[in-house]
């Protein structure tokens, strides 16, 4: 079964530093990689994705991807208290309709 | 929400009736997608539609069926709602490959 996982937390970091988000996934097979915030009570709302080893940058955020070692993470800098969520990873194949998600991890910052 | 609604947004029903959500969208994309998101479990896969009148299974797909006659509209029925169905039920949309989700419909089965 392909499992997608994440530390639940809760993670806690002081506002301004940064934030580091993991996750690991089982299929050697997927391809597409996706970071998704939600608050409480809220939809998921996609912030980054990243299909290339390595990293990417999205403003604040830095996505990065090692297939060899099957590990995604997610930076957040200078971390806001507005950026207190819940970070759902999800995994997709070639075609990344169907997206395995992990737990999500919740972040919290502290001003 | 990328212009995705779902209705209802809120139901309580009661075991063993038919339930149907409906997800409908403004935005053209091919993909439509019906997940559940469960404490301790995360977002699962239901069913996705690729098309019109085209879908497939998904992770968790016992007890729910999905139709799809209009590009704009995705509808996902319990055919007979247990209290393991009570979550929150979310449709999203995708044209490529990154999913934009609608707000969701929290489903009570007493």
């Amino acid at each position: 079964q392909k499992e997608v996982e994440q530390n639940s937390g809760p993670l806690s970091v002081p506002e301004g530093a940064i934030a580091s988000l993991n996750c690991t996934y089982s299929d050697r097979g997927s391809q597409s990689f996706f970071w998704y915030r939600q608050y409480s009570g809220k939809s998921p709302e996609l912030i980054m994705f990243i299909y290339s080893n390595g990293d990417k940058e999205d403003g604040r955020f830095t996505a990065q991807l090692n297939k060899a070692s099957q590990y995604v993470s997610l930076l957040i800098r200078d971390s806001q208290p507005s950026d207190s969520a819940t970070y759902l990873c999800a995994a997709g194949g070639q075609g990344a309709q169907k997206l395995v998600f992990g737990q999500g991890t919740r972040l919290t910052i502290n001003p | 929400d990328a212009g995705i609604t779902q209705s209802p947004r809120h139901k309580v029903t009661e075991t063993g009736t038919p339930v149907t959500l409906r997800c409908h969208q403004t935005e053209n994309h091919r993909y439509m997608y019906w997940y559940r998101q469960d404490p301790g479990h995360g977002l699962r896969l239901i069913h996705y539609s690729y098309g019109v009148k085209d879908t497939d299974k998904g992770e968790v797909s016992d007890g729910y069926s999905v139709s799809r006659s209009k590009t704009e509209d995705f509808l996902l029925t319990l055919e007979s709602a247990t209290s393991s169905q009570t979550s929150v039920y979310f449709c999203a949309i995708s044209e490529m490959y990154e999913q934009y989700f609608g707000p969701g419909t929290r489903l009570t089965v007493t």
